[in-house]
């Protein structure tokens, strides 16, 4: 089955520095990608879809300087988060619909951020 | 714009009890319906997804849903459960023709020895 990977699967950093976050389609192509942000016991929150070959589009109320997503080929995408604070500690997860399904996402496993 | 509400934050149960885990959603248009599962630390899993056709669908791990389109519910069900199935669920709505999910608050399951 079509499988997502992230990396890494937690990161701790100290406030100030920045870190990025692997997202990969690893048997299909996307083309799309969605990151989300989950603050414990609370839902996922679509944070921007990323695109390939053009800029991402970021979801109201959040920072696109602060969390640089880039999307540069059909099997990768990363989120970087720039000046990273303790507010900014969250489960970070991506997902990816099957190129040519309508309707199916497949998610990552999530990367736990922990700024320090 | 759509919306999903899961009225239950928590539901305790019984092993091998039935449990229904409850879901709403509003959208001005014609909608796919998921649950997934999320378990500790980790990322989701799709437990059933309703996209066309017959009102009940079945899913992995013995679940089931049922849309109900008048309600505009797709609630959750399991008719025994078992330790393995303490997580977090939660329900999903994607629009046709729009690729983005909104997720309701999730439900926790906890299920009693």
């Amino acid at each position: 089955g079509a499988v997502v990977s992230q990396h890494p699967s937690r990161v701790i950093c100290k406030s100030g520095t920045s870190v990025k976050i692997e997202c990969r389609s690893l048997d299909f192509q996307a083309t799309t990608m969605f990151w989300y942000r989950q603050f414990p016991k609370q839902s996922l929150m679509l944070m921007a879809t990323s695109n390939e070959g053009s800029k991402a589009t970021y979801e109201q109320g959040v920072e696109k300087d602060k969390f640089l997503i880039n999307h540069a080929s059909l099997t990768l995408s990363t989120l970087t988060v720039t000046s990273a604070h303790p507010e900014d500690s969250s489960f970070y997860i991506c997902s990816a619909p099957r190129t040519g399904s309508t309707y199916e996402q497949y998610f990552g496993p999530g990367t736990r951020l922990t700024v320090t | 714009a759509q919306s999903v509400t899961q009225l239950d934050s928590q539901v305790p149960v019984f092993e091998e009890a039935p449990v229904e885990l409850r879901c709403n959603y509003s959208s001005s248009v014609s909608v796919y319906l998921f649950w997934y599962v999320q378990y500790p630390n980790q990322g989701l899993q799709l437990l059933l997804k309703y996209l066309s056709g017959s009102t009940l669908v079945k899913g992995i791990n013995g679940f089931e849903a049922e849309f109900n389109k008048s309600q505009t519910s797709f609630h959750l069900r399991k008719p025994s459960v078992h330790i393995s199935d303490t997580a977090e669920y939660f329900c999903a709505v994607k629009d046709f023709g729009n690729e983005k999910l909104t997720f309701g608050t999730g439900t926790r399951l906890t299920i009693i020895p």
